[in-house]
């Protein structure tokens, strides 16, 4: 079974700044299976980025995606107030199915 | 655009049988090409893939509770339906269903919480 394993758990940060958030496997997969969720307190999971790097609707571009293999990246360019949340990494993989990462909490500094 | 909201009772009994259902607005359930799903997360935990159903009727389970776990579709309805049986208090969470392709959810209802408590 492939593991997805989130870092930092806490990322603290002021708006403006620019946040890195990693997702790694425990093995190689296809970067197009990998997708990103945002989600606020009280509130379902929103899809941010899926297929390596593509935009769901109504996400700004200050959201973007990368890596390939093992390590995943969502960074978010110019943190906004509404930014801070937590942040899920989502796997289409084997079993099961979809897997997702234990979450990145980014709070205000 | 479709809307998801689920519904079932909030607190079941151990041993018993956790039923809840979802119903789609926005969209019909048996069209092609899309997977419905049932996602949960405990208190303050993350999220869990429980299993998905497609629109014509297949389904798939997290092997983790594969045992207790059945998805059904009612297309008269237009809705689909989760029943996890023999609960305990490890199943008390928020339960989301949600609707995606192959690859992933994308669109979620709100969530319920259902607790497990005698």
């Amino acid at each position: 079974e492939i593991l997805l394993t989130q870092s930092p758990g806490t990322l603290s940060l002021s708006p403006g700044e620019r946040a890195t958030l990693s997702c790694r496997t425990t093995q190689s997969v296809v970067s197009s299976y990998l997708a990103w969720y945002q989600q606020k307190p009280g509130q379902a999971p929103r899809l941010l980025i899926s297929g390596a790097s593509s935009r769901a609707t109504g996400v700004p571009d200050r959201f973007s995606s990368s890596g390939s293999g093992t390590d995943f990246t969502l960074t978010i360019s110019r943190l906004e107030p509404e930014d801070f949340a937590v942040y899920y990494c989502l796997l289409y993989g084997d079993s099961p199915l979809y897997i997702f990462g234990q979450g990145t909490q980014l709070e205000i500094k | 655009q479709v809307q998801l909201q689920e519904s079932g009772p909030g607190l079941v009994k151990p041993s018993q049988t956790l039923s809840l259902t979802c119903t789609v607005s926005g969209g019909s359930i048996s069209s092609p090409g899309y997977y419905w799903s049932w996602i949960r997360q405990p208190a303050g935990k993350g999220l869990e893939w429980i299993g998905r159903i497609y629109s014509g009727g297949s389904t798939n389970y997290n092997p983790s509770l594969s045992s207790r776990v059945s998805i059904s579709l009612d297309t008269s309805k237009n809705h689909f339906s989760l029943q996890l049986t023999s609960v305990t208090a490890a199943d008390t969470a928020v339960y989301f269903c949600a609707r995606g392709d192959y690859s992933k959810p994308d669109y979620w209802g709100q969530g319920t919480l259902v607790s497990v408590s005698s």
